[in-house]
């Protein structure tokens, strides 16, 4: 089993669509989580980390449940631009700063 | 502020051929890492330094690959002899530390082997 798992997609969805993103990982010692962005070609860049209570950044929001060892993102009013890769990531023991990386959430927003 | 430097952005070798990538991280971070990143896969270590020593490289394939950071600053990543299954993206990133500093990745060298 891959330490973190998500579906590679693609998700295609219209401009102005609500889209979530699920991601599973296989240890229960994690600590951190993240999701990070990563355009084509280009390098994956933060996008925001994960806290156990959920949080919020603009139209994102993320999500933890540690006991499902579950993390999603949720993305409201999607805009054109937000097509890209999206990694979950997790960070915690053994190698407590390596971080583990999924394959990745491809998302298309469509006009 | 500059962000991590890379070089080449892009090589193409044949197989058996050696091959050198160079990365200079954001000044000040004295961590830096280097990752691997197959198409359609998220990246994975092969390698991170605190300042000059190697602290993470169980990932590193110590056959073919080494790794250098001689001042603690920038870093090179060699493959040799490079395989057909060495074609991938390598990603160097860097942060203030190892702990719970977020990572700033650099561009990448697309190596393609043939």
């Amino acid at each position: 089993r891959k330490e973190v798992e998500q579906d590679p997609g693609p998700f295609n969805v219209p401009e102005g669509a609500t889209v979530a993103f699920n991601c599973t990982y296989s240890n229960s010692a994690s600590q951190s989580f993240f999701w990070y962005r990563q355009d084509c070609r280009k390098e994956p860049k933060l996008l925001m980390s994960v806290y156990s209570s959920g949080n919020e950044d603009g139209r994102f929001t993320a999500q933890l449940n540690r006991a499902s060892q579950y993390i999603s993102l949720l993305i409201r009013d999607s805009k054109l631009s937000d097509s890209a890769t999206y990694l979950c990531v997790v960070k915690g023991w053994p190698g407590f700063q390596k971080l583990v990386f999924g394959t990745g959430t491809r998302l298309l927003v469509s006009p | 502020e500059a962000g991590v430097v890379q070089s080449p952005r892009y090589k193409i070798i044949e197989k058996k051929q050696p091959v050198a990538f160079w990365c200079n991280p954001i000044s000040g971070h004295n961590t830096l890492y280097w990752y691997r990143q197959n198409l359609g896969q998220g990246p994975e270590l092969l390698i991170r330094y605190e300042n000059e020593e190697a602290v993470d490289d169980s990932q590193l394939p110590k056959d073919r690959f080494s790794a250098e950071r001689l001042k603690g600053v920038d870093s090179t990543l060699k493959i040799q002899p490079a395989e057909l299954g060495d074609s991938a993206v390598y990603l160097c990133a860097s942060s203030l530390s190892g702990q719970g500093h977020e990572q700033y990745f650099g561009p990448g060298t697309r190596l393609t082997v043939t």
